[in-house]
């Protein structure tokens, strides 16, 4: 079955930090990668996708994603992280020739303390 | 670009009630998914519209829940006979064909009581 797997449920970081959420997702052909981030009472919003190219993908706020084919991995990442990065954080695969559904990890709730 | 909207965003309701939600999804956009995410979890594809057609449900949807799209812009989603375990929110999302990022309204939080 496709499936998207989330390394990490909890983070707590200090402001400054470095961050890498990993993100491991099941084979299943070509693939669209995608990271949402959804702020305390906010909706879901996109932060970076890759669909074909450069595997290093700039998002916003200074995040940026690596896709490994070989390891079936999108893990993010971002330098230092700040107060305002407090948020839960999904990754999701959508596979070609499907409807373009998107198929979500568990997500990871990042704390940034600050 | 108003975005995705959702209609109600709070739904109360007691058990074996039939209840309604509504989407509108950003104009042009042809493509229409429902979505619903558990306490804890990431979010759990329903069902999609390519225009007013329903192309694909998830096993997810029991035979209790409904989509419509009848003009291929709004979408509703009706559940019959509300049960506990159907306590959730409930995430619409629109893109057009061909670009595949979805952008998503605000959801609906249905509280079965």
């Amino acid at each position: 079955a496709q499936s998207v797997s989330q390394h990490n449920h909890h983070v707590i970081l200090s402001e400054a930090a470095s961050l890498e959420l990993g993100c491991n997702y099941s084979y299943g052909g070509t693939v669209n990668l995608f990271w949402y981030v959804q702020y305390p009472g906010q909706h879901l919003q996109l932060l970076l996708k890759y669909f074909s190219g450069d595997p290093l993908v700039k998002g916003i706020k200074g995040f940026e994603a690596e896709f490994i084919k070989s390891k079936f991995s999108f893990n993010l990442r971002k330098p230092s992280v700040q107060w305002s990065d407090t948020a839960e954080y999904f990754c999701a695969v959508s596979y070609s020739g499907n409807t373009g559904k998107l198929i979500f990890g568990q997500g990871t709730t990042l704390q940034v303390k600050p | 670009d108003t975005g995705v909207s959702q209609d109600p965003r709070h739904k109360i309701t007691k058990r074996g009630q039939n209840v309604t939600f509504r989407c509108d999804p950003i104009s042009e956009h042809n493509r229409l998914y429902w979505y619903r995410q558990t306490l804890g979890q990431g979010p759990e594809f329903l069902t999609y519209f390519q225009n007013e057609a329903q192309l694909e449900k998830s096993r997810l949807l029991s035979d209790r829940f409904s989509a419509e799209r009848p003009k291929g812009s709004f979408s509703t989603l009706e559940i019959q006979r509300t049960e506990q375990g159907d306590s959730a929110m409930y995430l619409c999302a629109s893109t057009r064909e061909g670009f595949n990022e979805q952008f998503f309204g605000p959801g609906t939080r249905l509280t079965v009581l």
